[in-house]
């Protein structure tokens, strides 16, 4: 079965310096990978997926992660980070492609200091 | 386009009281789910769709029934609340990408 951890619920920051956010996977087949971030009281936005082409993905605003099968992971990073970075972050794995179905991770808080 | 819109936003009900929150979407798409959001937990799935007249049970299902009468459209109901169900309930529609897109979520308080 398929399943998701990622490493931190909660990660603090400066702006300006860079974000690492930490995500494992486990899944018996050449997943497809998600990032989503939710802003407070907001729904969910799609950062950026892996879909077994490059294993670099580049998302939105500057965000970036890198899928290591060797590893089972997949890593959210930013060079540099800003106050409209503060959200919560979601790790998620398509479970079976036929229905779609997402298994979630229990997300990561992301602070970002002024 | 508007995407994925959910109705309510909010809603407060009594235990026992029954509701219905409608999901609606303009983007064709053939398959749609019916998510829980707990704190801590991330989201669950609750029931889902892969096509006009069509369900099927997700992780978390008991206490829920769902109605996929139009391909739009994709309806959860309560028929008798529980507190349990207080939550942040969130709507989605899948591109053949396999791709979700999320709607804005609902609200849930069970009294």
């Amino acid at each position: 079965a398929q399943s998701v951890t990622q490493l931190d619920s909660h990660v603090s920051v400066s702006e300006g310096t860079p974000v690492l956010l930490r995500c494992n996977y486990s899944s018996s087949y050449s997943p497809s990978l998600f990032w989503y971030v939710q802003h407070p009281n907001k729904g969910l936005q799609l950062l950026l997926k892996y879909t077994s082409a490059a294993t670099l993905v580049k998302g939105i605003n500057g965000f970036e992660a890198e899928f290591k099968k060797s590893e089972t992971s997949f890593h959210l990073t930013k060079p540099s980070a800003h106050m409209s970075d503060a959200a919560e972050y979601f790790c998620v794995v398509s479970e079976v492609r036929n229905t779609g179905k997402l298994i979630f991770g229990q997300g990561t808080t992301l602070q970002v200091k002024p | 386009n508007a995407g994925v819109t959910q109705t309510p936003k909010f809603r407060v009900l009594k235990t026992g009281q029954s509701m219905t929150l409608l999901c609606a979407q303009d983007m064709n798409h053939e398959y749609m789910y019916w998510y829980r959001q707990d704190p801590g937990m991330g989201l669950r799935l609750i029931h889902y769709s892969v096509g006009e007249g069509t369900t099927a049970k997700g992780e978390v299902p008991d206490g829920y029934n769902v109605s996929r009468l139009k391909k739009q459209n994709f309806l959860l109901g309560l028929e008798s609340a529980a507190p349990s169900q207080t939550s942040v309930y969130f709507c989605a529609s899948r591109s053949s990408a396999d791709t979700q897109y999320f709607g804005p979520g609902t609200r849930l308080t069970v009294l």
